[in-house]
């Protein structure tokens, strides 16, 4: 049972243009929940989180987005650059202190030059 | 700061051997988590620790599995014995381990890639 989903294992975008990576959960519970990037060959880095308590949290060209009626995130990337290229995890967490993270199956970005 | 560091990078056993993965947390991080990756289920959570003390292995697969922290600057997962469905890349992460989320993200270390034949 995934509580956690990305539906799409990859996308394609141009440089320049903007990356839109999407999540669904199931779990009402989750009220804390973060974006992680990852390289080839290195473990997961942080890259912004939100709170059930917003909807929206921006941090330079990373957007975060939180409907919490459909269960839903998305992640923006605004303008898209060829080093974004990677593997991005969204994950949940149900404690406040985002400890018990639960993780999405991932979805591979590929910035084309 | 070095990161979180993680021994070794790569192990290759034989199924029914003991294996030992190693964790250093980020030095001042009060909070360890070992983490398992595999194709199959994805980037799972096993156990993690506060303090030093294991808060909650529900992650963990079965009695195989044990992890420990003797210190707050050493940790270590080990199976015994091991199986080729262990297969799998095992991450440790480490954070501060503060009351609230703000502040509070894990770090990740490179992972080890275990192969049991």
């Amino acid at each position: 049972d995934q509580q956690v989903k990305q539906n799409s294992p990859s996308l394609s975008v141009q440089e320049g243009r903007i990356s839109i990576l999407n999540c669904d959960y199931t779990n009402s519970m989750f009220d804390y929940f973060l974006w992680y990037k990852k390289y080839p060959a290195e473990g997961p880095t942080f890259l912004i989180s939100i709170s059930s308590i917003k909807d929206k949290n921006e941090d330079g060209r990373f957007t975060v987005f939180l409907n919490k009626s459909a269960k839903h995130l998305s992640l923006h990337i605004v303008p898209s650059q060829p080093g974004d290229s990677a593997v991005y995890f969204c994950a949940a967490s149900i404690d406040n202190a985002g400890n018990m993270l639960t993780f999405g199956g991932g979805t591979r970005l590929m910035v084309k030059p | 700061d070095a990161g979180v560091i993680q021994s070794p990078r790569h192990e290759v056993t034989e199924m029914g051997q003991e294996v030992t993965l190693r964790c250093k947390p980020i030095s001042g991080h009060n909070s360890l988590f070992w983490y398992r990756q595999t194709m199959m289920r994805g980037l799972e959570l096993l156990i993690y620790f506060n303090n030093n003390v294991p808060i909650d292995d529900s992650g963990m697969p079965e009695d195989r599995f044990s992890a420990k922290m003797p210190n707050a600057s050493f940790s270590t997962l080990k199976i015994q014995p091991s199986e080729p469905r262990d297969s799998a890349v095992y991450f440790c992460a480490s954070s501060l381990g503060t009351g609230g989320w703000k502040g509070n993200e894990q770090f990740f270390g490179p992972g080890t890639r275990l192969t049991v034949l």
